[in-house]
């Protein structure tokens, strides 16, 4: 299988706050992994390409100080929301392909769900 | 020009209908075409994955690809009221590169 899946599934915090979100992948090593936030109503934009060891790549107009990201080993990446605020609620989801699956396939966690107050 | 277009709808249509969500793309790039199911509050869930044009059949699901057009396609026959979600079109290039996603298309099948 390919099992990705995201902590936690929900969160609401206060504005200001930092939130850590985690992305792990089950049962596969994923050297790279992908976030992606989706807003109401709004189709899944890609934030930034996560790779294990190395520092991530932003998309433009991704503030990388904001939108923390570490890949630490070949199962975990983490997304962390530095001071947030509510214009940061938007449901986060984490994708990785996998290297014995076919071609660029990627599978997606379950989705974050951020509420900042 | 965004380089993935697709109609977000939404699209009702009662059940049994024959259901036909499409995309059009930009980038000569893309190689990998997927599409996508996601209901409400979930992580968006594989339903047909293509790589060269023509045509791929799944149960009720048929995906078509006309590279030379940069136009896909999702068929849905004998649509039933569980197939009521958001359908999202994804398309990459080769190598290990992020999917570019269309808008989603709601699509509300009525019983």
């Amino acid at each position: 299988g390919a099992v990705v899946s995201q902590h936690p599934s929900w969160v609401i915090c206060k504005s200001g706050t930092s939130v850590k979100i985690e992305c792990r992948s089950l049962d596969f090593q994923a050297t790279t992994m992908f976030w992606y936030r989706q807003f109401p109503k709004q189709s899944l934009m890609l934030m930034a390409t996560s790779n294990e060891g190395s520092k991530a790549t932003y998309e433009q107009g991704v503030e990388k100080d904001k939108f923390l990201i570490n890949h630490a080993s070949l199962t975990l990446s983490t997304l962390t929301v530095t001071s947030a605020h509510p214009e940061d609620s938007s449901f986060y989801i984490c994708s990785a392909p996998h290297s014995e699956k076919r071609d660029n396939e990627q599978f997606f966690g379950p989705g974050t769900r951020l509420t900042v107050l | 020009q965004k380089e993935v277009e697709q109609d977000p709808g939404p699209l009702s249509v009662p059940e049994g209908a024959i259901v036909s969500l499409n995309c059009t793309y930009s980038n000569s790039a893309f190689q990998y075409f997927m599409w996508y199911r996601q209901y409400s509050r979930k992580g968006p869930e594989l339903l047909m994955y293509t790589y060269s044009s023509g045509n791929k059949e799944d149960g009720r699901f048929t995906a078509q690809v006309d590279k030379s057009s940069k136009y896909i396609s999702l068929f849905i026959r004998d649509s039933q009221p569980s197939d009521s979600a958001t359908y999202l079109c994804a398309m990459s290039a080769p190598g290990n590169t992020p999917l570019v996603f269309g808008k989603g298309t709601r699509l509300s099948v009525i019983a």
